[in-house]
């Protein structure tokens, strides 16, 4: 039940073309659901995040959306950019502990 | 530069050996949080420390154990290493008591134990 599902596991986009995320949760009780951001050799930096009460949420190119009773939530980074190649994690937190996805490796392409 | 510093950066050590990776968190924030990223687990919380104390346990082993210390800096200890156990080290640590309420991350400290 604490698991946290990713998708897909990587992707490859045009530059200029939308990237899509996708993440499923199971345990209702989570709260907070951030997204982070990881280049190689640094630690995850949190990208966006949102609370379970919003459908949506953007900021500037990077979008979540959430979907509470499907359990789903999703990125989408729109007029993506080479420097937006990274590993991207979902998390959902429980109890001030986060449970992260598997991660998803996107390169964008020039 | 998230303002979490952990030392030392990398640590390469033998099977059966013992070590300390230490984390200091950003100025003001009493909430300390180690995770553990490895290629077949992902990224795993082990433990988190608020001002002192246990908070919280996740998936970490008898053979790991940490302490947060008066100043806030703390400690990950790993003893009796096995092959498995090398990994990246994140520590993290909290706002409190703020709207954003966000961990930021360390640069993490990369274990290789031979």
């Amino acid at each position: 039940q604490q698991q946290v599902k990713q998708s897909p596991q990587s992707l490859i986009v045009q530059k200029g073309g939308i990237s899509i995320i996708n993440c499923a949760y199971e345990n209702t009780a989570f709260d907070y659901f951030p997204w982070y951001q990881q280049f190689p050799g640094k630690g995850p930096a949190l990208l966006i995040a949102i609370r379970p009460d919003v459908s949506e949420k953007k900021e500037g190119r990077f979008t979540i959306s959430f979907n509470k009773s499907a359990k789903q939530f999703s990125l989408h980074i729109m007029d993506s950019q080479p420097g937006d190649s990274a590993t991207y994690f979902c998390a959902a937190e429980l109890r001030r502990a986060l449970t992260f996805g598997s991660g998803t490796r996107l390169q964008v392409q020039p | 530069d998230s303002g979490v510093t952990q030392t030392p950066k990398h640590l390469i050590t033998a099977t059966g050996q013992r070590v300390t990776l230490r984390c200091s968190p950003r100025s003001g924030d009493l909430s300390v949080y180690w995770y553990q990223q490895s290629l077949d687990q992902g990224l795993q919380f082990l433990i988190h420390y608020y001002n002192g104390e246990e908070r919280a346990k996740g998936n970490i082993l008898e053979r790991f154990s940490a302490q947060q210390f008066p100043d806030l800096h703390s400690e990950l200890n790993l003893s009796s290493l096995e092959l498995g156990d090398s990994a990246l080290y994140f520590c993290a640590s909290r706002e409190t008591g703020t709207a954003t309420d966000t961990q930021y991350f360390g640069p993490g400290t990369r274990l290789t134990v031979l």
